[in-house]
Parts: C-alpha cells; structure tokens; sequence
C-alpha cells in the first residue's frame, strides 16, 4: 500500500524538550517537504530536500533540524529553541517539478 | 517577495450552485498553478494543476482558470454539494526548484 505515513498522530511534549516527528514514504518520490499549518491559516514551508543527503532551509527553518539519510525518510526535529511549536505538521513529497504533491495525514504537536 | 492570496473568509453557498474561489499572486511567473482540497485535521489532497499556456482545465465538476495577465486562477465547483465543504488552498511553485508555496486557503460550506 504506497503512501507516507507520519508519526504519532498525536505529540505532547514539555517545553524545553527536543522532539522528533517521524515521515516515512514507499513512492519513490525524490523530493519530501515539512509544512507547518496553524489554526485558520495556510502551510508555511519549514525544510524541504529535492534529494538524499540534500535538503533547504524553507521560509520558518528558525527551531527545526532536518536529516535525509534516506530517499524514504526525512525526519523532522523540533527543538527547545522553537518558541511556538504548538502546530499542525505535514509532510509531503512529490516526484520534482511540474507534478503535484503528496501528503501524509499530519502530525499534531502540543507542548504542554 | 512572492506572494499568495486567497480570501480568507468562509465562502457559504447553497446546493447546487455553482461556488467560485480566487487565488491572486503577485511578484511572480509561475510555470502552473495547483489547487488542493483539505478537510479538517487532515492533509491537503490534490485537485488540478493548470499550465501557463491553459487558459482552462476541467475535471469532473471542478473547473480551474488560469489569467497569466490578471495573475489570478479561478476555481468554479458546480453543482456543489455539502459533501464539497472543505477548505481550498492554492500552490505555486517556486522556479528553479522544487519548492511550494501554498495560499491562506477558503473554506468553503454547502449548506443543504
């Protein structure tokens, strides 16, 4: 069954915390992306990567960290020096350019 | 910079007319334009994606413009039905790379 599949649904974490979200992709897809969503208002884009070991700061990378070891992963690190993680997170991945992209069903971060 | 926008009022509109969002952009000569659907607590789905050189792109009852002039995309559902409410969000590519930018988004309810 091909998709990407985020991980947990659900995140608390107590401030000061590291935490690390969890996006894994059997598409075949090149390009993964991290989208952070906040109540009523659009994605904005934190990290995206067009290949392994290569990846871009987006427009919000201030408080995140990002890996690409593999072409199915690309792990999302939300540090203690993020001051408002509270949010909606996506990922994404499509095939390059000019084609759509694809998301997983999101991760909700909560600090508490 | 380049920007997005979309109206960020709820449209409300009753079943079986026709609903018609707008995305404006400015600063920008995208290559396409693309149009997602997403429900709450979910991600975005993909609808259409329209070329420069279309003027317009139909599926089913979903119908996309593309104004390259007015920098303006259009998105008519006709017939629309409660089971359309969701919010609609607009993206555009950034050149050279494979970066999305994505709109506010319009939510969109069919009353019945």
């Amino acid at each position: 069954d091909g998709g990407i599949t985020q991980s947990p649904k659900y995140l608390f974490r107590k401030e000061g915390q590291n935490v690390t979200l969890s996006c894994e992709q059997n598409l075949n897809h090149d390009a993964m992306y991290w989208y952070r969503q906040d109540p009523g208002q659009g994605l904005r884009l934190i990290y995206y990567s067009q290949i392994v070991n290569d990846f871009q700061k987006g427009d919000i990378a201030e408080g995140y960290s990002v890996s690409r070891e593999k072409k199915e992963s690309f792990p999302l690190t939300v540090t203690s020096a993020q001051k408002n993680p509270t949010a909606f997170y996506l990922c994404a991945t499509s095939t390059g350019f000019n084609t759509e992209a694809f998301f997983g069903q999101g991760t909700r971060l909560t600090v508490v | 910079s380049q920007k997005i926008e979309q109206n960020s009022e709820a449209l409300n509109i009753q079943e079986g007319k026709t609903a018609t969002l707008t995305c404006n952009y400015t600063n920008y000569s995208p290559a396409y334009l693309q149009w997602y659907r997403q429900d709450p607590g979910r991600g975005p789905v993909f609808l259409l994606l329209i070329r420069e050189n279309e003027k317009e792109k139909r599926k089913e009852r979903l119908k996309v413009t593309f104004d390259t002039t007015l920098k303006q995309s259009l998105f008519h559902i006709t017939a629309s039905q409660p089971a359309d409410s969701a919010t609609y969000l607009c993206a555009l590519p950034t050149s050279g790379t494979y970066k999305y930018i994505f709109g506010t988004g319009t939510r969109l309810k069919v009353l019945a």
